[in-house]
C-alpha cells in the first residue's frame, strides 16, 4: 500500500484560469476527504466523499470550486477561474469506514495563482 | 466553525526535553487526533484518542482526551532533532451535518536544538 497521492505537487497559473487536482486515497478507502491549507493556519475541511457520493460541502467551496469521485475511487477538485486567494496547499485525505476518524493525508498539491 | 485553540504557538527546546502542547476547544468533540507537518509535505497521524480520559502512548509521544471532552495534551519525551515540525490538534465532532470534518487548531511549531 503506498498511502494517498496527489497529482501534481505544484501547480503554477495564471489568475481567471482553471485548474485540475487529482487524489488517490489509500486502496479500499470509502471515505475521500479535501482540505485547504494557508501558510501558518491547520488544514480547513472542503468536501468529503463516501464512495462516490458528496456527502458535505463547506461554505469555503463557492460556485468556482467542483469535487467529483466517479467510480469511488481517485477524486478530482477542479477550480474555475482561480484568483490569487486560491493559492493554498490543496490536501487529499482517506479514512477506511465511514466510524473512523483516522483520516490519512496524502502530500498535498501548492497551487499558487500568479 | 469551531475553533481549536492550540498552544504555544511555537516551542524551542534541547535534545533531550520534554514537551507539552495543548488544544482546547469551547464545544465538545468526540474524538482527538494529532499530526505532525513537515514542510512541504501533508500531515501525518500520530495518535488518536476516542474516549474522555483515554491515555494513549506512540513510542516517546503520550496524548491524552481531556475528561471535559473540550481539550487534549501531546508530550513528547526526550526529543531528538527529528522531532522537529508542525503538531497539529484536530477533532472530529460527529454531529449533524459536520459529520466527518476534521476541525483544526493552527499548529505548534516545535525547534529541537542539537
Amino acid at each position: 500500500d503506498t498511502g494517498v497521492s496527489q497529482d501534481p505537487r505544484h501547480k503554477i497559473t495564471k489568475r481567471g484560469q482553471n485548474v485540475t487536482f487529482r487524489c488517490d486515497p489509500i486502496s479500499e478507502h470509502n471515505r475521500l476527504y479535501w482540505y485547504r491549507q494557508t501558510l501558518g493556519q491547520g488544514p480547513e475541511f472542503l468536501t468529503y466523499f463516501q464512495n462516490e457520493a458528496q456527502l458535505e460541502k463547506s461554505r469555503l467551496l463557492s460556485d468556482r470550486f467542483s469535487a467529483e469521485r466517479p467510480k469511488g475511487s481517485f477524486s478530482t477538485l477542479e477550480i474555475q477561474r482561480t484568483e490569487q486567494g486560491d493559492s493554498a496547499m490543496y490536501l487529499c485525505a482517506s479514512s477506511s469506514t465511514p466510524t473512523s476518524a483516522e483520516q490519512f493525508f496524502g502530500p498535498g498539491t501548492r497551487l499558487t495563482v500568479l | 466553525g469551531q475553533q481549536l485553540n492550540q498552544s504555544p504557538q511555537s516551542m524551542f527546546i534541547q535534545e533531550g526535553e520534554d514537551v507539552s502542547m495543548n488544544c482546547t476547544s469551547s464545544s465538545i468533540f468526540n474524538t482527538w487526533l494529532w499530526y505532525k507537518q513537515d514542510p512541504g509535505e501533508g500531515p501525518v497521524l500520530l495518535i488518536a484518542l476516542y474516549k474522555a480520559g483515554e491515555l494513549t502512548s506512540n513510542g516517546r509521544l503520550t496524548a491524552q482526551f481531556g475528561i471535559t471532552r473540550k481539550d487534549s495534551f501531546l508530550n513528547i519525551s526526550a526529543s531528538i532533532p527529528s522531532d522537529v515540525g508542525i503538531y497539529f490538534c484536530a477533532g472530529r465532532i460527529d454531529r449533524g451535518s459536520t459529520l466527518g470534518r476534521l476541525y483544526f487548531g493552527r499548529g505548534t511549531q516545535l525547534t529541537v536544538w542539537p
